[in-house]
């Protein structure tokens, strides 16, 4: 069956960047996405990737995937303490449904 | 972005009533809806996929008599949790697929359901 893996914490400095990991183990997956959430809140689309792409940038977001490994990453440039949620990254396969890892918390210090 | 609004975003009711949560796609057509759920400090947990017109399905495990879904319309789908529990206490979370794009799935506000 399908499983996605994250760390559960990670701690940066305002203004370095920050990696959050994310490991899958379904090879049929069409789409990855990294999703963002702060306490109480719904889950905020923050980029996605096709399984066909190894890299895609937006603004400070940069996404790497490596299918061959089923390792995907989410690096944020000059990390911000508004940047401080948890991120989950999910794979989207069979039926389309989306697969969550158990999200990374993320603290930004200043 | 799209805009998927959810509502109630908290509720808190006795034990033995039903609440009902709205999932809406506000600029867009949805042809399917997702319903999850997360506990706290947890990932989100899918309970169900719910198609316009049709049954939902449900993941295994999850109580369709329970958790009534209904996808009455291209913008609208219900989740009506029924004859409620404290165990049911939980955050609730619906996402919308956009038709026209298929790539993109986006998330309620999610509604935090308490039960006394």
């Amino acid at each position: 069956g399908e499983d996605v893996e994250q760390s559960l914490f990670l701690s940066v400095r305002e203004g370095d960047s920050s990696v959050i990991n994310c490991t899958y183990t379904d090879s049929s997956s069409t789409y990855l996405y990294w999703y963002k959430q702060e306490p109480g809140a719904g889950l905020q689309l923050l980029t996605y990737i096709f399984s066909n792409m190894d890299m895609k940038q937006d603004q400070r977001l940069t996404v790497l995937l490596n299918k061959k490994d089923k390792h995907l990453s989410l690096r944020i440039a000059d990390t911000q303490t508004g940047d401080s949620a948890i991120y989950f990254c999910a794979e989207r396969a069979a039926g389309n449904k989306l697969t969550f890892g158990g999200g990374t918390r993320v603290l930004v210090k200043p | 972005g799209a805009v998927v609004s959810q509502h109630p975003s908290r509720v808190i009711c006795k034990s033995g009533t039903s609440v009902k949560i709205e999932c809406r796609s506000l600029d867009f057509q949805a042809t399917t809806m997702f319903w999850y759920r997360q506990f706290p400090k947890q990932s989100l947990m899918l309970m169900a996929t719910s198609n316009e017109g049709s049954k939902a399905t449900y993941e295994q495990g999850v109580e369709k008599d329970k958790f009534l879904i209904n996808h009455a319309s291209l913008t609208l789908s219900t989740l009506t949790v029924t004859s409620a529990h404290p165990e049911d206490s939980s955050f609730y979370i619906c996402s919308a697929e956009d038709g026209t794009t298929n790539e993109k799935l986006f998330f309620g506000s999610g509604t935090q359901l308490s039960v006394l």
